[in-house]
């Protein structure tokens, strides 16, 4: 079956820019994740989606980082007036549900912003 | 969330049994041990996760001391295919549980 899609897998933009990051989930998985990986480092999570609602936007690094989930399945995840410190690979991942369920990651977003 | 230790990389030849070494000593009651790898330019890809004891699939072991407080993959005979990030996750597998927190992983190099 189909894994987890994100478009476009490379954006280049300008400072100052807004962006759209857009992911697909595996059809009937209920969670959602975003992830954002700057250059040689681990992942660090950003936000978490459970069907529609997004029960923890904690790891959102400011506000200009916004995300929404409609109809439990399709994700875009945005970014206001883009700083060259934005610049990283986002992943999305799904699963099942919640809890320490595997998780299935797409392909990721490299966003530079020059 | 444990927080997870691990060697910062690993050099390995072909044909060898890899074995890396996670330490969490805070680990919690309901925390599952869980490792992925990650290949250049990809998404992290699940590759085991256990409780307690051992467990194997076709791909790797999980070794979990009675203490839980560490815990050990196990790659049979490498490929340089296999060389990779290797991260060691625990998380509560409980409901509400749902962030995966990733460190820097180990990197795994495998010599011809």
């Amino acid at each position: 079956g189909a894994g987890v899609s994100q478009s476009p897998s490379n954006k280049v933009t300008e400072k100052g820019k807004d962006v759209e990051l857009r992911c697909d989930p595996i059809s009937g998985h209920t969670a959602l994740y975003w992830y954002r990986q700057s250059l040689g480092q681990g992942l660090e999570f950003l936000i978490y989606f459970q069907g529609n609602s997004a029960p923890d936007k904690s790891g959102l690094p400011s506000d200009r980082f916004s995300a929404e989930r409609t109809g439990g399945s399709v994700s875009t995840l945005t970014i206001q007036r883009t700083q060259q410190e934005d610049s990283a690979v986002y992943l999305c991942a799904s699963s099942f549900n919640q809890g320490v369920y595997e998780q299935f990651f797409g392909p990721g977003t490299r966003l530079t912003v020059l | 969330l444990a927080k997870t230790t691990q060697p910062i990389s690993m050099d390995s030849y072909e044909g060898q049994e890899v074995n890396i070494t996670c330490s969490h000593n805070n680990i919690a009651t309901n925390d599952y041990i869980t490792w992925y790898q990650q290949f250049p330019s990809q998404g992290p890809r699940f590759i085991i996760q256990g409780y307690k004891t051992k467990v194997t699939n076709e791909v790797a072991s999980l070794f979990i001391p009675a203490d839980r407080k560490s815990s050990t993959l196990s790659l049979p005979r490498v490929s340089l295919s296999d060389t990779a990030v290797y991260y060691c996750l625990v998380g509560d597998a409980g409901a509400g549980s749902y962030q995966l927190t990733f460190g820097k992983g180990t990197k795994l190099s495998v010599i011809p």
